[in-house]
């Protein structure tokens, strides 16, 4: 079965470029997470879809972050633009709710580096 | 609003000896408790949580936590570490909030020497 899939696994851009980071949730899943990871801050949760509809976006620092969920299995996180500051590890999540409890299934996370 | 703390960044201990990796937690409601673990270069890994019964919950690799609802605690155990076991390993909270939400400690970097 496959897991949480996320593209690409390394990028490097240049501050001012469109950053495009994809994900493919767990078949059946009805929940996603997009987190953050840097040394600095540790693991931040920055939005969490149920069901394709955002639920909680309090965690995305700025308005050149947005992330959408057309359907059950492909969001994307988009940073328009990106800035040094934004070099970090992003991980996809995803998760069957409910009385399952919630287990929380990681991508191997995409690894951008703005210059 | 949740919250969860690790108070320590880094936690060392003797191969054969038992460790405890520390977690405190603040939610409203009933709180679903995990703990995930990381290696170098990859994604978090699920090890056990609780959801409600036994106190004491078993995992995977050999680790258990116990859930103390009057410490608000879930600190994570193994009776004998191995060498394998050093990573980085994160507490985590899941709880309703018009959906399950779920955030992150800063997480504990162990190390188990030889």
């Amino acid at each position: 079965d496959a897991g949480v899939i996320q593209s690409p696994r390394h990028e490097v851009t240049e501050m001012g470029q469109e950053v495009t980071l994809r994900c493919k949730p767990i078949s059946g899943h009805d929940y996603l997470f997009w987190y953050r990871q840097t040394m600095m801050r540790g693991l931040e949760l920055l939005i969490y879809f149920n069901n394709n509809v955002p639920i909680d976006d309090s965690g995305m620092p700025e308005d050149r972050f947005s992330a959408k969920m057309p359907n059950a299995s492909f969001s994307t996180l988009k940073i328009q633009p990106s800035e040094p500051r934004d070099s970090a590890v992003y991980f996809c999540a995803s998760s069957l709710g409910g009385i399952s409890g919630n287990t929380i299934y990681f991508g191997e996370g995409s690894w951008l580096t703005v210059v | 609003a949740q919250s969860v703390a690790q108070p320590e960044d880094q936690v060392n201990v003797a191969e054969g000896n038992p460790l405890t990796v520390k977690c405190t937690y603040s939610v409203s409601g009933n709180p679903y408790l995990f703990w995930y673990v990381q290696y170098p270069n990859r994604g978090l890994q699920f090890l056990l949580k609780y959801i409600t019964g036994d106190n004491l919950v078993k995992g995977s690799y050999g680790f258990e936590a116990e859930f103390n609802k009057s410490q608000t605690s879930f600190h994570l155990k193994k009776p004998s570490a191995l060498v394998s076991d050093s990573a980085l390993y994160f507490c985590a909270v899941s709880a309703w909030t018009g959906g399950f939400k779920t955030i992150f400690g800063a997480g504990t970097r162990l190390f188990v020497k030889a």
